[in-house]
């Protein structure tokens, strides 16, 4: 079952720019992930924002959660032509599962 | 460094062969899962294992099997490959009690 969905599918922005990535889930969770996997590859483990916290940074990626909304957005900013991948979110489902959402394509122009 | 190697990127086979894919980590890791991705659904567990000989269906067990008889070790089965099989297979694990899970490259497999 599908519980994260992003949007938008599929972004395109120049070098340099901001991205900004949605996820909105159905379930109450105990904490809300986001992986990058780069094309044909497997995926990378990012950032991880637990239920009780509202916002977290890593680098230059910048995550929010809002449980009441049940919504998660990612952000990076500057970002670099290296950027360009598929990132998805993913929700903590119990038992130590995770639910992936489809992802969103983002392409940064160089 | 963390780990997972899968034994094959590009796997061709026949409807109705089985097939192995094999999955190892260096890690210790007691959690190991198997998924499918493809175009526009994300990824979706088909089985994974919190321990050696221990296994539990995720959404889409059918038509797949497991193996997992030493901890670094999960392999995935298709006893009778069909085409709507065709996909990316990666292999994850993860520490018992966090979530983080760490991925394999991926095989991708082709059923004709």
């Amino acid at each position: 079952s599908q519980q994260g969905e992003e949007d938008p599918q599929a972004l395109s922005i120049q070098e340099g720019e901001n991205a900004t990535m949605n996820c909105s889930y159905k379930t109450s969770i105990n904490n809300l992930q986001w992986y990058r996997q780069n094309s044909g590859r497997g995926l990378v483990h990012l950032i991880l924002i637990r239920s009780n916290e509202r916002e977290k940074h890593s680098g230059r990626l910048r995550v929010t959660l809002d449980t009441s909304k049940k919504s998660s957005s990612l952000l990076i900013t500057a970002s670099r032509a290296a950027d360009t991948a598929s990132y998805f979110c993913a929700t903590d489902a119990g038992g130590n599962k995770l639910v992936f959402g489809a992802g969103t394509i983002l392409r940064v122009k160089s | 460094d963390v780990k997972v190697t899968q034994s094959s990127r590009y796997l061709v086979k026949r409807t109705g062969e089985k097939v192995f894919l094999e999955c190892v980590q260096d890690m210790d890791h007691e959690n190991m899962f198997w998924y499918r991705q493809d175009p526009g659904l994300g990824l979706r567990l088909i089985y994974f294992s919190y321990d050696v000989k221990m296994k539990e269906k995720g959404d889409i067990p059918e038509g797949y099997s497991v193996s997992r008889e030493k901890k670094e070790r999960f392999s995935l089965i298709l006893e009778s490959a069909s085409t709507n099989q065709t996909s990316m297979y990666l292999c994850a694990s993860g520490l018992a009690g966090y979530n983080e899970q760490f991925f394999g490259p991926g095989t991708r497999l082709t059923v004709l």
